[in-house]
């Protein structure tokens, strides 16, 4: 599965989008990419996932370049609740049925 | 809107001894996932299970470890002898397709 390469931290003000980048350069045409996030010591939340066309759903939008090489999750409109580390993983749906998790980004909503 | 549950949500036993995590996977879900993430840690995956049988491992899920679906709801794993190394949050997650995966709440298994 390909790397995945994420901010350490972010932060954004309540009420405002929060954009969450991530890098997969080495993706291949058969590779997912995948959000989930952890809130505090929860278990890992599915968010979105996509593999070329952008895709959105109750809880965020999934914008994937035409390249496939990175991704940007959106939050449109962040809550208190939304503070959580936030993980990008890339997986093949074909193959293998265990997900990678990196150290994510920790994204912190300011009241 | 259906979940995974997990028991216990704490475990605390003494090195040596064996324990096993329970959990109730979402009800139509047919392939079931540990992981556990040590303090501080990435989350790890353990196993994979799908059809009644061991379907990918992780080099963590060595001959301590072991997974059974002993009834038509539940999904357990057991740490034979546990180490102290074994302390960590366990995630049980399901899934109804190789798609996206639920995970349970955790259980917190501290070794002494």
């Amino acid at each position: 599965d390909a790397k995945t390469t994420q901010p350490t931290s972010m932060d954004c003000a309540e009420g405002r989008a929060a954009n969450l980048p991530c890098n997969h350069s080495t993706i291949s045409g058969n590779e997912y990419v995948y959000w989930y996030r952890q809130i505090h010591s929860q278990g890992p939340q599915y968010i979105i996932h996509g593999l070329k066309n952008n895709e959105t759903n109750e809880m965020a939008s999934l914008i994937i370049t035409e390249d496939r090489k990175s991704s940007t999750l959106i939050l449109p409109h962040a809550t208190l609740r939304d503070t959580a580390v936030y993980y990008c993983i890339v997986r093949r749906m074909d193959s293998s049925y265990k997900l990678i998790f990196g150290s994510g980004t920790r994204l912190l909503v300011r009241p | 809107e259906p979940e995974v549950t997990q028991t216990p949500s704490h475990q605390v036993t003494q090195m040596g001894q064996e324990v096993i995590l329970r959990c109730v996977p979402i009800s139509n879900h047919l392939y079931f996932y540990w992981y556990r993430q040590i303090l501080g840690q990435k989350v790890e995956f353990l196993v994979s299970f799908y059809n009644n049988e061991i379907s990918e491992k992780s080099e963590i899920f060595d001959d301590q470890f072991s997974v059974e679906r002993p009834d038509g709801s539940n999904f357990t794993l057991k740490i034979r002898s546990t180490k102290l190394e074994d302390s960590a949050m366990y995630f049980c997650a399901s899934s109804g397709s190789l798609n996206e995966q639920y995970f349970g709440p955790g259980t917190r298994l501290t070794v002494t």
